[in-house]
């Protein structure tokens, strides 16, 4: 059974303050990792699909990095604004032959203005 | 495109009913799933199907069935709802690359409550 875990739980900050959060996954047979955004009331939307170690993918002011090697994922956001609250998901689907993406708890972000 | 689609959006059932939540998709995406979504628990994987006609088990797949006649389509059938399936179920597609779907985003619909007294 597949394990993702995703701390913290719950984050909350002030507009303007920057933040960062981390997702760990078995590093063995690793293929990809997926990272989403859940705002309340609405569907997760895909942010980031990952696959190479070392990689570095960036949306606006969010990023996030991959280190395959040890099983973690950052995702990081620049400068948070209020419109940044949501839950932020990361799935992993295992190895190249698996069918299954499994998620994360999740981290829910709250920011303040 | 409408993505996907979910209906209904909110549904109450009495202990032991029956019904059907339908998904479609118009993105002719191969792959598709079904997830329920709890409190504390995040998204867990109830059914998928990695193309029509092939349907397999996920995480939590007790008291559900489901069936791809078409690849647009995935209906997610309770066949005797219990209090313990009070959730929101949410359907998923993604391209689905052949041999796995690691490279491909999910596209969700947009779920539906569903609450069993």
């Amino acid at each position: 059974i597949l394990n993702v875990e995703q701390s913290p739980q719950s984050l909350h900050v002030q507009e303007g303050d920057s933040t960062n959060f981390t997702c760990s996954f078995p590093s063995s047979n690793f293929y990809a990792l997926h990272w989403y955004r859940w705002e309340t009331a609405k569907s997760p939307e895909a942010l980031f699909v990952m696959t190479l170690n070392g990689d570095e993918k960036k949306k606006g002011r969010i990023s996030a990095t991959l280190n395959t090697k040890e099983g973690y994922s950052y995702l990081y956001i620049k400068g948070s604004q209020p419109e940044d609250s949501a839950t932020y998901l990361c799935a992993f689907p295992g190895s190249y032959n698996t069918d299954k993406l499994i998620f994360g708890t999740g981290t829910r972000l709250q920011v303040f203005p | 495109n409408a993505g996907v689609t979910q209906t209904p959006k909110f549904q109450v059932l009495k202990t032991g009913q029956s019904m059907t939540l339908q998904c479609a998709q118009d993105m002719n995406h191969e792959y598709m799933s079904w997830y329920r979504q709890d409190p504390g628990m995040g998204l867990r994987l109830i059914h998928y199907s990695v193309g029509a006609g092939i349907t397999d088990q996920g995480e939590v797949p007790n008291g559900y069935n489901v069936s791809r006649s078409t690849t647009e389509d995935f209906p997610l059938r309770l066949l005797s709802a219990a209090p313990s399936q009070t959730s929101v179920y949410f359907c998923a597609s993604s391209r689905g690359l052949a041999g796995g779907l690691g490279e491909d985003e999910q596209f969700f619909g947009p779920g539906t409550r569903l609450t069993v007294l």
